[in-house]
């Protein structure tokens, strides 16, 4: 079936450096890819809309400067936590579909940990 | 905004018994998703359900989705260990999908 992988499962950095973090879909095209984060004993909050070719569509109380979305290709969706501070850490997960109503297939998910 | 409404937040039952999560929504809904996520990993897709009166099933998974598609239920019967996990229901609004706030079920052996 269909797999989307993220990379890296998990990252550790310092306060005030960038992480990024990739979403690929493996076996499909994805015309739109999701972020999510979410908290531990919290569900998935969306963050934004990665759309291929054109600027992500971010959730209202979601810093798009904070959080850069790119989405370069059909299958590739990246999602980079500049400079990160500690309350940034969290469970980053993405999920892609291929543009129709239908199962959306989520990533493994990453973790990140900003010291 | 839509909001998804899951209850209980956690439950624990013994193995083999059957168990109900509920998922309802303040708005009409035009395709709804479970999910099932071990905490700290990725979610795995269970059913999509798109029409009134619908019920799906999976193995001793059952999923339903009301007349008004405003409300929907998964039903687990004779519940296993391996079942264990956070049960999320997510809606798809305009084409991007917010979830519930999650049900953790614990099954007992």
């Amino acid at each position: 079936g269909a797999v989307v992988s993220q990379h890296p499962s998990w990252v550790i950095c310092k306060s005030g450096t960038s992480v990024k973090i990739e979403c690929r879909s493996l076996d499909f095209q994805a015309t739109t890819m999701f972020w999510y984060r979410q908290f531990p004993k919290q569900s998935l909050m969306l963050m934004a809309t990665s759309n291929e070719g054109s600027k992500a569509t971010y959730e209202q109380g979601v810093e798009k400067d904070k959080f850069l979305i790119n989405h370069a290709s059909l299958t590739l969706s990246t999602l980079t936590v500049t400079s990160a501070h500690p309350e940034d850490s969290s469970f980053y997960i993405c999920s892609a579909g291929s543009g129709n109503t239908g199962e959306l297939f989520f990533g493994e998910g990453s973790r990140l940990t900003v010291l | 905004s839509q909001e998804l409404e899951q209850s209980p937040q956690s439950l624990i039952v013994q193995e083999g018994k059957n168990l109900t999560i509920n998922c309802t929504s303040s708005k009409t809904l035009y395709g709804l998703y479970w999910y099932k996520q071990k905490y700290g990993e990725g979610l795995i897709f269970l059913m999509m359900l798109q029409k009134g009166g619908e019920e799906k099933s999976h193995e001793k998974i059952t999923a339903k989705l009301d007349e008004k598609k405003q409300q929907s239920s998964l039903h687990i019967t004779a519940s296993q260990p391996s079942h264990a996990g956070i049960y999320l229901c997510g809606a798809d609004v305009g084409g991007k999908l917010i979830f519930g706030q999650g049900t953790e079920l614990s099954v007992k052996p």
